[in-house]
């Protein structure tokens, strides 16, 4: 069973700060990382899916980077506001079947 | 309208009842997946499906019975349920095995008196 680790496990911030979460992964057999995001009474919606050593990718506010090398991924949010409370949940798979396996998620609360 | 859809949201049932969790999508993706979500746990997988036809095990499938006859139907079952297995429900559909995101339906929680 694979290992997938998000830190930390929540995060309470006020409107307007910078986050960024860590998601650690196994390096061997790497093939891709997904990054979601799951608002309360809804079901997770795709972020990012990032590939290659050193991928940067950015949706509006959210950014994600990557390194496969060794085994980290971490997204940030920049300016966060309420609108961003959410779980954010990344996943890990070692192959083309995409079967994903999932870190716990980080809970983040912007208060306004 | 397209998407993933699963039915019923909420199911109360009794210990050693058979229930059946239907999902059903739209975008003829190939690939499908269960996933039930605990707390102080990710999102474990069940069943996976690559295709018609073709199921395999995720991490937790002891206790549950998947079909795959068509595309776009993927129900999952409980052959005689447990307490163990009250939980919240996830179907997601995937369009290939490659890097496609997961598209997640909307959860069915599942209570198992």
């Amino acid at each position: 069973i694979l290992n997938v680790e998000q830190s930390p496990q929540s995060l309470h911030v006020q409107e307007g700060d910078s986050t960024n979460f860590t998601c650690s992964f196994p390096s061997s057999n790497f093939y891709a990382l997904h990054w979601y995001r799951w608002e309360t009474a809804k079901s997770p919606e795709a972020l990012f899916v990032m590939t290659l050593n050193g991928d940067e990718k950015k949706k509006g506010r959210i950014s994600a980077t990557l390194n496969t090398k060794e085994g980290y991924s971490y997204l940030y949010i920049k300016g966060s506001q309420p609108e961003d409370s959410a779980t954010y949940l990344c996943a890990f798979n070692t192959g083309a079947n995409s079967k994903l396996t999932f870190g716990k998620g980080i809970t983040l609360s912007v208060r306004p | 309208d397209a998407g993933i859809t699963q039915s019923p949201r909420y199911k109360i049932t009794e210990t050693g009842r058979q229930v059946t969790l239907m999902c059903h999508q739209t975008w003829s993706h190939s690939y499908m997946f269960w996933y039930r979500q605990d707390l102080g746990h990710g999102l474990r997988l069940i069943y996976y499906s690559a295709a018609a036809d073709i199921t395999d095990k995720g991490e937790v499938p002891d206790g549950y019975v998947v079909s795959r006859s068509k595309t776009e139907n993927f129900p999952l079952t409980l052959e005689s349920a447990t307490r163990s297995q009250t939980s919240v429900y996830f179907c997601a559909s995937s369009r290939q095995g490659d890097n496609s995101p997961l598209h997640f339906g909307n959860g069915t929680r599942l209570t198992v008196t």
